[in-house]
Parts: structure tokens; C-alpha cells; sequence
């Protein structure tokens, strides 16, 4: 069975200062994927990166920045200078394929909410 | 592009009705999901169907059902409505059933039963 960690329910932060959220996994398949998905108060998830298990290099897109450790199965995301309009919830997910029939779920963390303040 | 829509956005039923939720994904996309997702958690897998097949089942009871039609719209049915079926329903579409497919997820359908 799959289960993703998210510890950090709530996160406080001002505005331009840094912030690491935190997503710990935990599988026993030795291919998986995993993801950040952002989840705004209108309710879409919006997909922010994907990384598979093959895959430790680390991630820098923008302002956003992603440490994937497979030695602590973790895979930590960091808002470089956040912004009000990082405020939301955000998920760590982990998904492994189906055998056979290549299909797949994604399991998410419980998801840690990131407020920005002015 | 459109992206995925759902219908309605908002829902209310009262215990042992039935409910249909709608979902249509990006066009040529042909893997559509569905994910519950009650307040404060984080979404839950339901379904997911591939070109009409149902390719992969969460734990939910079998309430839940759902079908995917030949233009790869799906349908979600929940029968028997009970007080912890209260959620925002998530659908999300990908071009192929596979897990290199990038999910698109819809705004959601927010159920409540009263």
C-alpha cells in the first residue's frame, strides 16, 4: 500500500520570506511517480511538477525549487520569496502503475496549508 | 483549449437519494478519473476509466459506480446517499491511461446531503 505524509498541516509565512513544505513516502514499489499539485480556495487542483523514482536530480522552476531524497523518501517543496498569491493548499502525491493494465491512482498527503501574509 | 468541466458545480441530496455527477475531459484525452476529496483531506481515488474500461477501482463501497461514454465523457452515480458522501467530487482527465500521462483535474462537483 501507498501512503504519503504531510506533516505541516497549516504554514504561516510573510510575504518574500522562503518556505519548505514537506512530503514524506512510502511505498514498496521500486517504480513510482510523484507530484505537487496546488489547490487555490476555488478548489482546482493545478499540477505543479512530476518526478519519477528514477529521477533524484532536484528541480528549480522560478520561484519554486523541489528536493526529491529517495533515501528518506522524501520529496520537499520549497517557495523561494512567496508571494499572497502562494497562499492555498498544497499536495504531495504518489502514484505506482498498475500491472498489467498501466493504469494508475494517485495517493495524496492531506495537504498542508500555506498562508502568506502582506 | 477548454479544459475539464463538470456538472453541476453545486449539489444538494438528501440521505438515500441518488446522485449523477458529470465530468468532460480535454478534448483527446481518452483516461478520465474521479476523486473524493472531503473537507480538510486530501482527495481519495474512486475510478479511473480507460477508452470505456474500467482500469482501476479505490475503496469505496459499491454505491459508487461510474461509466465512461464513446466521446470518453464519464458519469459518476452514487446511490443510497449517506451523510459522509458530503465532498467536492474530482474528475481529472489524461491523454492515455498510463501514469507518464499528466492529470488535468476539473473545478470539482461539491456535494452536500442533508
Amino acid at each position: 500500500a501507498q501512503k504519503v505524509t504531510q506533516a505541516q498541516t497549516e504554514i504561516s509565512v510573510v510575504e518574500k520570506e522562503d518556505v519548505t513544505l514537506d512530503c514524506v513516502y512510502e511505498t514498496r514499489d521500486t517504480t513510482y511517480y510523484l507530484f505537487w499539485y496546488k489547490q487555490p480556495p476555488s478548489g482546482e487542483l493545478v499540477f505543479l511538477i512530476r518526478r519519477n523514482s528514477f529521477d533524484e536530480q532536484n528541480e528549480i522552476s522560478g520561484r519554486y525549487s523541489w528536493n526529491f531524497q529517495k533515501s528518506t523518501s522524501s520529496f520537499n517543496f520549497t517557495i523561494t520569496a512567496s508571494q499572497v498569491v502562494d497562499s492555498a493548499v498544497y499536495f504531495c502525491a504518489l502514484s505506482v502503475p498498475y500491472s498489467g493494465a498501466g493504469s494508475y491512482q494517485l495517493t495524496f498527503g492531506k495537504g498542508t496549508k500555506l498562508s502568506v501574509i502582506p | 483549449d477548454a479544459g475539464v468541466t463538470q456538472s453541476p458545480t453545486h449539489l444538494i441530496k438528501t440521505r438515500g437519494q441518488h446522485v449523477t455527477l458529470r465530468c468532460s475531459p480535454i478534448s483527446g484525452h481518452k483516461s478520465v478519473s474521479w476523486y473524493q476529496q472531503v473537507l480538510g483531506q486530501g482527495p481519495q481515488f474512486i475510478f479511473q476509466y480507460y477508452e470505456k474500461e474500467e482500469r482501476g477501482r479505490g475503496n469505496f463501497p459499491d454505491r459508487f459506480s461510474a461509466r465512461q461514454f464513446p466521446n470518453y465523457s464519464s458519469e459518476l452515480n452514487v446511490n443510497a446517499l449517506l451523510l459522509g458522501d458530503s465532498a467536492l467530487y474530482l474528475c481529472a482527465s489524461s491523454l492515455e491511461g498510463r501514469v507518464l500521462s499528466e492529470q488535468y483535474f476539473g473545478p470539482g462537483t461539491r456535494l452536500t446531503v442533508t
